[in-house]
């Protein structure tokens, strides 16, 4: 078990620049999760995956993000025309099955200049 | 008034105190109660994870749950300036089928002086 992985670690991007972040799961987990968290804040849902069907969707993701995961194993996230707004921690988090936990990444944070 | 509520703090003790942590929550559908344990610029990590009202130990860990009054906690024992960190709150909630997000408190950053 080597744990989420998440990379980049750190993302700085001029304002209107295209995104691209990867999550790799736990290996055996079925269950794959965005969240964003901005300081001071906890961790918010944005999209949920079962293999690599995408089931859920918050309304924190507007069209500008995308979110996908081929084949069912990793995940991206991107972000097309970045806002100042868009500036956080992106966690990805993976879990076997249902009613399982959900297991951390470390992140990538996103600053916008 | 928000799903989950938690006290940021900053909260600070001596090493060895007992640290009590707590959140309450409005939505009765929540199923599942977890505590994460956060380091700064780093990834929630899974401390303590429970679905029934009651009490769960896991060494210096106590989780408490009590579904009637909409409010957990959670207890560190014989706290050590290892424990510093943010502290989160979380609860899962069935969306639909089989889904499942968790809705977080804010966190409250606790600080454990040697």
């Amino acid at each position: 078990d080597t744990g989420v992985s998440q990379d980049p670690r750190h993302k700085i991007t001029k304002r209107g620049q295209n995104v691209t972040f990867r999550c790799d799961p736990i290996s055996e987990h079925n269950r794959l999760y965005w969240y964003r968290q901005t300081l001071g804040q906890g961790p918010e849902f944005l999209t949920y995956f079962q293999n690599e069907a995408q089931l859920e969707k918050s309304r924190l993701l507007s069209d500008r993000f995308s979110a996908e995961r081929p084949k069912g194993s990793f995940s991206t996230l991107e972000i097309q025309r970045t806002e100042q707004g868009d500036s956080a921690m992106y966690l990805c988090a993976s879990s076997l099955g249902q009613s399982q936990p959900q297991h951390f990444g470390d992140g990538t944070r996103l600053s916008i200049l | 008034q928000k799903e989950v509520e938690q006290d940021p703090g900053p909260l600070s003790v001596p090493e060895g105190a007992i640290v009590s942590l707590n959140c309450t929550y409005s939505n009765s559908a929540f199923q599942y109660f977890m505590w994460y344990r956060q380091y700064s610029r780093k990834g929630p990590e899974l401390l303590m994870y429970t679905y029934s009202s009651g009490n769960k130990e896991d060494g210096r860990f106590t989780a408490q749950v009590d579904k009637s009054s909409k409010y957990i906690s959670l207890f560190i024992r014989d706290s050590q300036p290892s424990d510093s960190a943010t502290y989160l709150c979380a609860m899962q909630t069935r969306l639909g089928g089989s889904n499942y997000k968790l809705t977080f408190g804010k966190g409250t950053l606790l600080t454990v002086n040697p």
